[in-house]
């Protein structure tokens, strides 16, 4: 089961970028890597997803190193709303999905 | 832009009692997974479901809880007798591709389950 590591809680300041590293030590071959953002009492919204490399959208960029073993969710000029708690998911199948505590930001005026 | 429906919003029911949860994925999605979060923890994959066959239930507490998606389309998870332990979130969520983990989860809003 590639288990995820991640900041329990993470604090910046509006207008900042921040980086939030996850661990996945054990990642297989075929997994992804996929990041959600939860707000308070809501589902969890997907942000990204990656297999190596870098990826980028229009909210956030995501750094993968060679080995996999780890990733970077990265959050151009945070502003108030992100204030929420992020989530590492790394699986490629059943039995396999695996949220973990999540890393929670708090963005400080 | 189409969503995951849950009903109901928010639950109470006593312990011992029987509580049923009902889920309605997003037109097209074949995969459909249940979620329980217990507050300050990530959400728990309970069961997953490709079309109306169950992949994973591993983590399903087969003694009290059932899950079903008859036709392939909505679905519903029951507690049956509902324990204080169960109070949680619980969530819904689908997706198009028959292998999670490399394409969108999209959430429902959840159901919030009390248990007194």
């Amino acid at each position: 089961l590639a288990k995820t590591t991640q900041p329990i809680s993470m604090d910046s300041y509006e207008g900042q970028e921040v980086n939030i590293t996850c661990s996945h030590n054990n990642i297989a071959t075929n997994d992804y890597i996929t990041w959600y953002q939860q707000f308070p009492s809501q589902g969890p919204r997907f942000i990204i997803q990656g297999y190596k490399t870098k990826v980028t959208n229009e909210v956030a960029s995501l750094f993968i190193p060679a080995d996999r073993k780890s990733s970077t969710l990265s959050l151009p000029r945070v502003s108030l709303s992100d204030t929420a708690v992020y989530y590492c998911l790394v699986g490629s199948g059943a039995n396999n999905l695996f949220f973990g505590t999540g890393t929670r930001l708090t963005v400080i005026p | 832009e189409a969503e995951v429906a849950q009903s109901p919003r928010y639950k109470i029911t006593e312990k011992s009692q029987a509580v049923a949860f009902w889920c309605d994925p997003i037109s097209g999605h074949a995969t459909l997974y249940w979620y329980r979060q217990i507050l300050g923890q990530g959400p728990e994959l309970l069961v997953q479901f490709q079309d109306e066959s169950v992949v994973d239930d591993s983590q399903l507490p087969k003694d009290r809880f059932s899950a079903e998606r008859l036709k392939g389309v909505d679905s519903t998870l029951k507690i049956q007798p509902a324990e204080l332990g169960d109070s949680a979130m619980y969530l819904c969520a689908s997706s198009l591709a028959p292998t999670p983990g490399q394409d969108t989860q999209y959430f429902g809003p959840g159901t919030r389950l009390t248990v007194l």
